[in-house]
């Protein structure tokens, strides 16, 4: 079974406009992390929020906040006020627990945002 | 402040020969390094991992390695490379022993096997 999905292999939003991109997680361990990382035409990996699996407020930095609904483990991106420049791959990724500080990271097939004017 | 440093960016190389791909960080010490190979249009696959000089754990079975010569410095590298080793190769770093253990993805290099 897949740990990480994106069921959404593109999404079309316009300018100005919020986007959600959706992320849904399978895991049995209680301590683990979600993060959210940006991948332009550029191919670098641009690293954007994390959500901790004990953390009570859903993250938010900038235009984006990540919408972590535990029970139904998912980890939904939102962007906010949609910009040309958001135009790029959005991968979600899980940390499952920590193992002498440092731990790996499984990734999810990836969702192509594309922003028109 | 830390940055991450891959080269080459680019390298096209015959089938059958070696491989060497170099990452290094900058502006931090003792670092967790991570090489992921990343086919077109999918996701990332993490190959190897290292927490410390020396010591390297391989996720994946096949004809690369990865070796950490020095505290900040990463290397893949292969004897001969095949057709499926074609690929976008990603070097990231984390901070040790961090609460979030954030991975910093260097700028990439496409490998293209002929």
């Amino acid at each position: 079974a897949q740990k990480i999905t994106q069921t959404q292999p593109g999404m079309f939003v316009q300018e100005k406009e919020a986007v959600t991109l959706d992320c849904t997680y399978d895991t049995s361990d209680q301590s683990y992390g979600l993060f959210w990382y940006k991948q332009p035409s550029s191919g670098e990996m641009i690293f954007l929020i994390y959500q901790g699996s004990y953390d009570e407020q859903n993250a938010t930095e900038g235009r984006y906040s990540l919408n972590f609904q535990k029970a139904r483990k998912s980890a939904n991106l939102v962007i906010s006020a949609s910009q040309l420049g958001d135009s790029a791959m959005y991968f979600c990724a899980m940390r499952e627990g920590m193992n002498s500080g440092y731990s790996t990271l499984t990734f999810g097939k990836g969702t192509m945002l594309l922003v028109s004017p | 402040s830390q940055t991450i440093h891959q080269w080459p960016a680019t390298l096209v190389q015959p089938v059958g020969s070696p491989l060497s791909l170099e990452c290094t960080v900058e502006g931090t010490s003792n670092p967790n390094l991570y090489w992921y190979r990343q086919a077109a249009g999918r996701g990332l696959q993490l190959l190897f991992y290292s927490v410390g000089i020396g010591q390297i754990s391989s996720e994946v079975p096949q004809n690369l390695s990865a070796s950490r010569p020095q505290d900040r410095q990463f290397i893949l590298s292969s004897k001969k490379l095949l057709l499926s080793d074609s690929g976008f190769y990603l070097c990231a770093w984390s901070p040790a022993h961090s609460s979030t253990d954030t991975q910093y993805f260097g700028p990439g290099t496409r490998l293209t096997v002929l």
